[in-house]
């Protein structure tokens, strides 16, 4: 049983496309969060949500825009694809007031 | 299944003494090992790494320690400081897949440094 799981695991696209990353989690789980990892395995966050309130990081594009249909998904769509957009995307969950984070896998989206 | 396991949730040392964080995984096919600190309302920030050639690395006052043949990786943190106060996702990497760049992380364990 994935926690979190996400898909696609691997996305390549050409530049100027706009793709989508599906995001669910089973743990009922209260806040999602979309992290994007450079080429030196940082881990930066992009978004933060729970069913309350959207935290942007405020160096995020807004070619980046998450959606969340209900509390258990938090879909992540980029328009206008670009080169320096290539990347992993990690989404994860917690419980904000239980601690403890659930990774997803990751998506290695490829911007050709 | 989970692959990478950080069975304490959380840790209290006083400030100056040695905090060892540990995390054990069961996917022999792991190759390097990462360390994350995370503070509140921060994304996880890149901590340490090691290789599984090797079996000790020193950072500062950060060493991470791998025990292949027990699966079995620790943080020491020494001495500890109150900025140490956080918490800290172990991950590990897999060359041949299982994740879109091989990258599985435990679950965290928030490290409490007492005055």
């Amino acid at each position: 049983d994935t926690a979190v799981s996400q898909t696609p695991k691997y996305l390549v696209t050409q530049m100027g496309n706009d793709k989508s990353i599906k995001c669910e989690q089973n743990l009922g789980h209260d806040t999602m969060y979309w992290y994007k990892q450079d080429s030196k395995k940082f881990l930066k966050i992009m978004f933060s949500y729970n069913n309350k309130e959207l935290i942007i990081n405020e160096t995020v594009p807004n070619r980046f825009s998450p959606k969340s249909p209900d509390k258990a998904h938090l879909n992540l769509h980029i328009n206008s694809l670009e080169l320096g957009d290539s990347a992993v995307y990690f989404c994860a969950s917690s419980q904000l007031d239980r601690g403890g984070y659930t990774f997803g896998s990751g998506t290695r989206l490829t911007v050709v | 299944d989970q692959q990478v396991k950080q069975n304490s949730p959380s840790l209290s040392v006083q400030e100056g003494r040695i905090s060892i964080l540990n995390c054990d995984y069961t996917n022999s096919m792991f190759d390097y090992f990462l360390w994350y600190k995370k503070y509140p309302a921060e994304g996880p920030t890149f901590l340490i790494s090691i290789s599984s050639i090797k079996d000790k690395n020193e950072d500062g006052r950060f060493t991470v320690f791998l025990n292949k043949s027990a699966k079995h990786l620790s943080l020491h943190i020494v001495p500890s400081q109150p900025g140490d106060s956080a918490v800290y996702f172990c991950a590990a990497s897999n060359p041949l897949g299982g994740g879109a760049d091989g990258l599985t992380f435990g679950k965290g364990t928030h490290l409490i440094i007492q005055p």
